[in-house]
């Protein structure tokens, strides 16, 4: 099974629509983060977690909110959807400590298309 | 801020052959980590090789090595005996030291591997 898993794997809404993506891990890791991969721009973060009570913007937070259920599970949520959101979502972890702190390990993606 | 460059978009080669992919980064930092991920058609990122800049010696992986040279802020990837699944999106990424969240991307390069 796959340490981290992404609900849904594609999605298709239409503007103004409330969408919830799911990330869950089994990796143990209590550093969560969500990017956005637009063609040409690679990965660009989103929102990161460093534990449950810990939630902070990254570079491109407007528009999207998240929510921290779990160790295991991190969510991001677009409250009302716009065309240009429409893009490849990555779920992220990585652990707290120890030598590979800064190695973070991908989900298998969200691509999500706002009509 | 930092920044990370890949000065080429697209690459091929030959199967069984080598190439050399570029990647150069820009930090005041002197404690960081620098990391290729692979990305498929199937979507997933998928992490290659990872260097920790207080290493002098380069990273290897299989059949990936990579070329740190740290004066020049100069970080390549070498595939060696190149095989048909090594055909992707490869990224180059930076992260500061310090368990840092942000994981800087370049824009990728793609490569075709000919068979």
């Amino acid at each position: 099974d796959a340490d981290v898993t992404q609900t849904p794997r594609n999605r298709i809404t239409k503007t103004g629509k409330r969408i919830m993506l799911e990330c869950s891990q089994t990796k143990g890791h209590d550093r969560m983060y969500w990017y956005r991969q637009d063609p040409g721009l690679g990965l660009r973060l989103i929102y990161y977690s460093f534990d449950v009570k810990d939630i902070n913007k990254g570079e491109i937070s407007d528009g999207y909110s998240v929510s921290r259920q779990a160790q295991a599970k991190f969510s991001l949520s677009l409250e009302s959807a716009i065309p240009n959101q429409t893009a490849l979502y990555f779920c992220a972890t990585s652990d707290r400590q120890g030598d590979i702190q800064e190695t973070q390990y991908f989900g298998p993606g969200t691509r999500l298309l706002v009509l | 801020a930092q920044t990370v460059t890949q000065s080429q978009p697209e690459m091929s080669v030959q199967e069984a052959e080598t190439v050399t992919l570029s990647c150069t980064y820009d930090t005041s930092e002197s404690d960081y980590y620098l990391f290729w991920y692979k990305q498929p058609p199937s979507r997933q990122m998928i992490l290659v090789i990872r260097q920790e800049a207080y290493k002098q010696q380069n990273a290897t992986e299989n059949r990936f090595s990579v070329n740190f040279q740290k004066a020049a802020k100069s970080f390549s990837l070498k595939i060696s005996d190149s095989q048909l699944g090594d055909a992707a999106m490869y990224f180059c990424a930076w992260n500061s030291g310090a368990g840092s969240y942000q994981l800087t991307f370049g824009k990728g390069t793609k490569l075709s591997v000919i068979p």
